[in-house]
């Protein structure tokens, strides 16, 4: 299994407050990447990284922030949380771009009441 | 724009029978084509990918995927169901373009395995 781990794996938040997401890796890849995964929508990309300090928006952006000051950590925050990102969080890693498949992390459950 | 298609979103199978999870993608560039399964409260886990050359593509665990170009589909097959086989599968295009291959799934299919 490649190694991604994400923490905190589950957590309760209030509307409103700020919370950040953390996705490690022991594999030296180069790209990283914040999925979201809803009922009905499969997963949708919120923001990626191509390298430290390279990040780019995904399709569903707003809202979400995204840090990557070392190869191993890619960042994501929720400036001010609301009930819509209510959901689960995936990161994801790859070697290289095209047909170079992306492994997943064990998701985070983040629910905003 | 790439898009997928999974057509059902629950499938129920007896043990021993046909598994057929149907995929259909549209793209503007030759596809780069996977399948996923996740198992419940886990990530995702590659089942198989198409890139360029044979259009029947093996993964694990017994299935496999044929890419049709003319019927822009990449339908998963395995011959006989197992009941460790109950799972949420998703179909995934990427994106060829740009600094990074961005993955466009599918709302994902679950299978049911009945005995």
């Amino acid at each position: 299994d490649a190694g991604i781990t994400q923490s905190p794996r589950h957590k309760v938040t209030e509307t409103g407050t700020p919370v950040t997401l953390r996705c490690h890796q022991t594999e030296n890849h180069r790209y990283m990447y914040w999925y979201r995964q809803d009922p009905g929508h499969g997963l949708r990309l919120i923001h990626y990284s191509y390298g430290v300090k390279d990040t780019d928006k995904g399709e569903v952006s707003d809202g979400y922030s995204v840090s990557r000051s070392k190869t191993e950590d890619f960042l994501l925050t929720l400036e001010s949380a609301t009930s819509s990102q209510t959901s689960v969080y995936f990161c994801a890693i790859s070697e290289s771009t095209g047909y170079y498949e992306q492994y997943f992390g064990p998701g985070t459950r983040l629910t905003v009441t | 724009a790439q898009s997928v298609t999974q057509l059902g979103s629950h499938v129920s199978v007896s043990e021993g029978a046909l598994v057929l999870l149907r995929c259909n993608y549209s793209s503007s560039v030759p596809p780069y084509l996977f399948w996923y399964v996740q198992y419940p409260n886990q990530g995702l886990q590659l089942l198989l990918k198409y890139t360029t050359g044979a259009t029947l593509v093996k993964g694990i665990n017994g299935f496999e995927a044929e890419f049709k170009k003319s019927e822009t589909s990449f339908h998963l097959t395995k011959p006989s169901a197992h009941m460790s086989d109950a799972a949420e599968y998703f179909c995934a295009v990427s994106d060829r373009t740009g600094t990074a291959s961005k993955l466009t799934f599918g709302t994902g299919t679950r299978l049911q395995v009945t005995l």
